[in-house]
């Protein structure tokens, strides 16, 4: 199957500080890229979509501004958590579309907060 | 809004001990309904979509099969490395998944 990887698998910054996650499709090029967050023994839940060139489309409730997403290329997405505070310690979760329905998943990012 | 329901919460089976995992679903526009298993500290590994009613489809000892309002995966004689969680989306007609809360399976040896 497709492969999709992201960087930094885990991070840890203190409060206040930005830090840059990379969602790559290693093997194809995606149509589209979404970010997902994750809580302990939760659901993923949908942050985010994006299209190589174009605005993110963010889910009701995300702010935009925190979340900067930016996908440079079809191989390539960031997501960028702006001055960032415990409560965005999570677990976040990439896919990319390859351009029927399925969707491949990344390893994911932890992220502390502290 | 797309709704997903997965059952039970957990499921604990003994080696060999068959069962079903059960995902009911209500979406405008099903392009297709995804299994996923997703071990601690990992991404999604995706396992099987299914698109229409009656489809099914198999990989090693899990089944998956679709009906009109609910999907269920079956686990037949499971082994220890089947433990994982499982968790269930559906696909609407704007590519988006909506992820169920998961069904977390434990097999004892």
């Amino acid at each position: 199957g497709a492969v999709v990887s992201q960087h930094p698998s885990r991070v840890i910054c203190k409060s206040g500080t930005s830090v840059k996650i990379e969602c790559r499709s290693l093997d194809f090029q995606a149509t589209t890229m979404f970010w997902y967050r994750q809580f302990p023994k939760k659901s993923l839940m949908l942050m985010a979509t994006s299209n190589e060139g174009s605005k993110a489309t963010y889910e009701q409730g995300v702010e935009k501004d925190k979340f900067l997403i930016n996908h440079a290329s079809l191989t390539l997405s960031t997501l960028t958590v702006t001055s960032a505070h415990p409560e965005d310690s999570s677990f976040y979760i990439c896919s990319a579309r390859v351009g029927g329905n399925e969707q491949y998943f990344g390893p994911g990012t932890r992220l502390t907060v502290t | 809004e797309d709704q997903v329901t997965q059952s039970p919460e957990a499921l604990r089976l003994q080696e060999g001990e068959s069962s079903s995992l059960n995902c009911s679903y209500t979406v405008s526009g099903l392009r297709g309904l995804f299994w996923y298993r997703q071990d601690p500290g990992k991404g999604p590994e995706f396992l099987f979509t299914l698109y229409s009613a009656g489809e099914e489809k198999e990989k090693e000892r899990l089944k998956a099969t679709l009906t009109k309002k609910e999907s269920f995966l079956h686990i037949t004689a499971p082994k220890p490395e089947d433990s994982a969680t499982y968790l269930c989306a559906v696909q609407g007609w704007d590519y988006k998944l909506s992820f169920g809360a998961g069904t977390t399976v434990t097999v004892r040896a």
